[in-house]
């Protein structure tokens, strides 16, 4: 099962800045924090990740608490296309697959 | 931008035929794997693929799939004798390392068996 936990769904205005949670406390210090979104049917689509520093790239911005069991994906200007489903993921350091949990259901709303 | 390519997007099949999906993974990746997800219900993985090998595969992958890489650039999810429980979107998906790396995935094939 996924080592993460996230609220089953949450609402943000548009223009506003989206934060998503995620809880994972049993994370190992090797481990790292995966985002992926899920935009109805889909493919996943890779977000972000970090290890131990706050990241940022032209999608979003991760920042992870210092003790790292938790962290918090933002939007900063949401828009209608941001409506999706997202997917905090903590991969295994000795496995390759990812496990995926429900994720948050974000809708964006005009 | 390098993306995961899948073909077909759509396969309608007869319960018992076989199907085969295709997926062209990124150029420079070396690893490969194969998700699906139920309507309604999770991403789940299926199997992963290395150096022509299954390097991990999880208790749904049973002996009714099988996975194959016939040239440089395809790799291919065999279903041998459907179900009408395999009715899926089956997502293909690359990395260029295995253990924490970065996953790329395809938009997926809707595959319904009747």
């Amino acid at each position: 099962d996924a080592k993460t936990t996230q609220p089953t769904s949450m609402d943000c205005a548009e223009g506003r800045a989206a934060n998503l949670p995620c809880n994972h406390s049993t994370i190992s210090g090797n481990e790292y924090v995966y985002w992926y979104r899920q935009i109805h049917s889909q493919g996943p689509q890779y977000i972000i990740h970090g290890l131990k520093n706050n990241e940022t790239n032209e999608m979003a911005s991760l920042i992870i608490t210092e003790d790292r069991k938790s962290s918090t994906l933002i939007l900063p200007h949401a828009t209608l296309r941001d409506t999706a489903v997202y997917y905090c993921i903590v991969p295994s350091d000795y496995g390759q697959n990812f496990v995926f949990g429900p994720g948050t259901r974000l809708s964006v709303l005009p | 931008e390098p993306e995961v390519t899948q073909t077909p997007s759509h396969q309608v099949t007869q319960m018992g035929q076989e199907v085969i999906l295709r997926c062209v993974p990124i150029s420079n990746h070396l690893y490969f794997y194969w998700y699906r997800q139920i309507l309604g219900q999770k991403v789940e993985f299926l199997v992963s693929f290395y150096n022509n090998e299954i390097s991990e595969k999880s208790e749904i992958f049973d002996d009714q799939f099988s996975v194959e890489r016939p040239d440089g650039s395809n790799f291919t999810l065999k279903i041998r004798s459907t179900k009408l429980e395999d009715s899926a979107m089956y997502f293909c998906a690359s990395s260029r390392g295995d253990i924490q790396e970065t996953q790329y995935f395809g938009p997926g094939t809707r595959l319904l068996v009747l």
